[in-house]
């Protein structure tokens, strides 16, 4: 079974911390990316990478930096954490074809 | 990536089949039909997808009309831990940027 993994299910941090999010697959995937999913919103993409030390805008990534040193793993960081990034993270992967496999996703509240 | 049309909820009695449409009347030739579903604070699953002919697996049977404007997923024998929401995606299959948009999807409920 494809399994991705989140570091955390519940995180709660303040405004203006630095937050890191990580995401590791095991299987070998080239493609993994990083979603937040709001009520009346949807999913909607962060940062994508197909390839190690790769990576490529979503539709808001604005306020977000993303890393990608290792093939299995992929780290979302809010560089100064702001309440309107509260929100359901949602970490992927997938490989060449379309397919893409979720983790359990991370709640993070920011006061 | 062509637009699809769900219900928003329906309902299901437990050990009975679950037929979720889909219509997505503006599919293009290169288009793939794929259904994820997601339990309450849960991320998304993925369940089945398919181009033109009719698939099936442990999970569930999707069903592609001829014209491929419109399909059908079906969970044969609905459980409680089937109660979720179900999005219909078309997609063409590509290399980079294959993010998923998911629309409003449909919340099955099934019942005891």
């Amino acid at each position: 079974d494809v399994k991705v993994t989140q570091s955390s299910r519940y995180l709660v941090k303040r405004t203006g911390e630095k937050v890191f999010l990580e995401c590791v697959q095991d299987m070998d995937h080239e493609n993994m990316f990083w979603y937040r999913q709001d009520p009346g919103l949807g999913l909607r993409l962060i940062y994508f990478s197909y390839d190690v030390k790769m990576k490529e805008k979503g539709d808001i990534p604005e306020g977000y930096s993303v890393s990608r040193e290792k093939k299995e793993r992929f780290s979302l960081i809010l560089e100064s954490a702001s309440t309107n990034q509260t929100s359901m993270y949602l970490c992927a992967s997938s490989p060449l074809e379309n397919t893409q496999y979720f983790g359990p996703g991370t709640r993070l509240t920011v006061l | 990536d062509a637009k699809t049309t769900q219900p928003p909820s329906m309902d299901c009695a437990e050990g009975r089949a679950a037929n979720l449409p889909c219509n997505h009347s503006t599919i293009s030739g290169n288009e793939y039909v794929y259904w994820y579903r997601q339990i309450h604070s849960q991320g998304p699953q993925y369940i089945i997808h398919g181009l033109k002919n009719n698939e099936t697996n442990e999970m569930a049977s999707l069903i592609i009309t001829e014209d491929r404007k419109s399909s059908t997923l079906i969970l044969p024998h609905a459980t409680l831990r089937d109660t979720a929401v179900y999005y219909c995606i078309v997609r063409v299959a590509s290399y980079a940027g294959n993010m998923l948009t998911f629309g409003g999807g449909t919340r099955l409920m099934v019942k005891p």
